[in-house]
């Protein structure tokens, strides 16, 4: 499966720990983007790189969050001190630089406790 | 006002129907507009993309676009059961570059009962 692909599928943690997502994108797309979803809701915007480059990040991305892609392949979110409102469904996707559509993966659960 | 509005539905259309889906943005800016499908616990599937004014047509789903009453709407003609998902509207508000920075409704679901 030559898809986006994201580990862990499921986390559950407790408020206050740390957790750490990855994603690894489709191989020859050079851009890739990170978006949350909570129930009800569609997907909004977390931040953007460019090969290694972090281009843009939304306001949704607190202190507490920080995304790396360090050989501009696999990237992984890291939530520090994680409180219950970071509950979501976290998604990757990305794209070539021809980019029409963003192929997502399969997302990352998140539940705080 | 949300910047990408969406009715929530649930649409509910019989098998072999046309399901209309509709969705209106407020940047008049905006130049691109994609369709995403997303069944119940999965991520969101692109259905199809358009740029220009009109109609694009792909299979089963056509997308239209009237940018001047800042309006975009997907028709699936021949709706099976198995279309029934959440259907995502986004307006791309990517900077210079061209990368997608998506922005996304909340969705309509849709339920095609046999």
């Amino acid at each position: 499966d030559t898809g986006v692909s994201q580990n862990p599928r499921h986390k559950i943690t407790k408020r206050g720990q740390n957790v750490t997502f990855r994603c690894d994108p489709i191989s020859e797309h050079n851009r890739l983007y990170w978006y949350r979803q909570t129930l009800g809701q569609g997907p909004e915007f977390l931040t953007y790189f460019q090969n290694e480059a972090q281009l843009e990040k939304s306001r949704l991305l607190s202190d507490r969050f920080s995304a790396e892609r360090p050989k501009g392949s696999f990237s992984t979110l890291e939530i520090q001190r994680t409180e219950q409102g970071d509950s979501a469904m976290y998604l990757c996707a990305s794209s070539s630089s021809e980019g029409t559509g963003d192929s997502f993966g399969p997302g990352t659960r998140l539940l705080v406790l | 006002q949300k910047e990408v509005e969406q009715n929530s539905g649930p649409l509910s259309v019989p098998e072999g129907a046309i399901a209309s889906l509709n969705c209106t943005y407020s940047d008049r800016g905006s130049q691109s507009f994609f369709w995403y499908r997303q069944y119940s616990g999965k991520s969101p599937e692109l259905i199809m993309f358009i740029y220009s004014n009109g109609d694009k047509e792909d299979g089963r789903f056509t997308a239209q676009l009237n940018k001047a009453s800042q309006y975009v709407s997907l028709l699936i003609r021949d709706s099976q059961p198995s279309d029934s998902a959440t259907y995502l509207c986004a307006v791309n508000r990517g900077g210079s570059g061209g990368y997608n920075k998506l922005i996304f409704g909340a969705g309509t679901r849709l339920a095609v009962h046999p």
